[in-house]
């Protein structure tokens, strides 16, 4: 089975400052995906960053970034240049690519951005 | 292109009542994927399904639950003699699977149905 754990159910960044979220999975497959979500109080479920598990280089967009370690089963994101629109629930989520390609999530960091 | 939709937004249902929660898949996405999301939790899947086949149901309660994905029409996931630990808001997805493309699933807004 699939585990994604998320150590940190809240944290908070001032604005304009780079704060890091933590996840760790465990799984026995050798290939599949990583995703962060974001959840703003809309509710609406965001994509913000996608990582192959084939793909050594660490995955980029704009200011969200991951660190991407297989070995050690870990996927932190980090985000630059904090924004007030930043804030929001975020959720790590991993995909097996066999079978059914459900995505299994963790239980979320709450991230609140301080003006 | 017109993202994933889903209606209602927000159901209230009596206890005993029946839920029914409509998705409509991205334009020319054929897979489906319900998630529930209880309070304070993440999301955790329910069912997948294809165009008028169940796929995958492992995470549906055994009862009161049912889902389809008819040939024509939404998909639609449908609680029956809801009680109150049905309150939550439910997700779908839809994917593009098979077409080559990757295996990203884009969210609906999510149904929050409360139980009375």
């Amino acid at each position: 089975a699939q585990t994604v754990t998320q150590s940190q159910p809240e944290m908070s960044v001032q604005e304009a400052e780079t704060v890091t979220l933590s996840c760790t999975y465990d799984t026995s497959e050798n290939n599949y995906y990583l995703f962060w979500y974001k959840q703003p109080p809309s509710r609406q479920m965001i994509l913000v960053i996608r990582q192959e598990a084939y793909k050594q280089q660490n995955a980029t967009e704009n200011r969200f970034s991951v660190n991407f370690q297989k070995a050690a089963k870990s996927f932190s994101l980090k985000i630059s240049d904090s924004q007030l629109g930043d804030t929001a629930m975020y959720f790590c989520a991993f995909m097996k690519l066999t079978g059914a390609n459900n995505l299994f999530f963790g239980t979320g960091t709450r991230l609140t951005v301080i003006p | 292109n017109a993202g994933v939709m889903q209606n209602p937004r927000h159901l209230v249902r009596r206890r005993g009542q029946e839920a029914r929660l409509r998705c409509s898949p991205m334009k020319g996405h054929s897979h489906v994927y319900w998630y529930r999301q209880l309070p304070e939790e993440g999301l955790k899947f329910m069912v997948y399904l294809q165009k008028e086949n169940i796929i995958d149901e492992s995470g549906m309660p055994k009862e009161r639950f049912s889902a389809e994905f008819p040939k024509e029409g939404p998909s639609i996931l449908r609680i029956q003699q809801v009680v109150r630990g049905d309150s939550a808001a439910y997700f779908c997805a839809s994917s593009p699977k098979g077409s080559g493309w990757s295996y990203e699933q884009y969210f609906g807004p999510g149904t929050r149905l409360t139980v009375t």
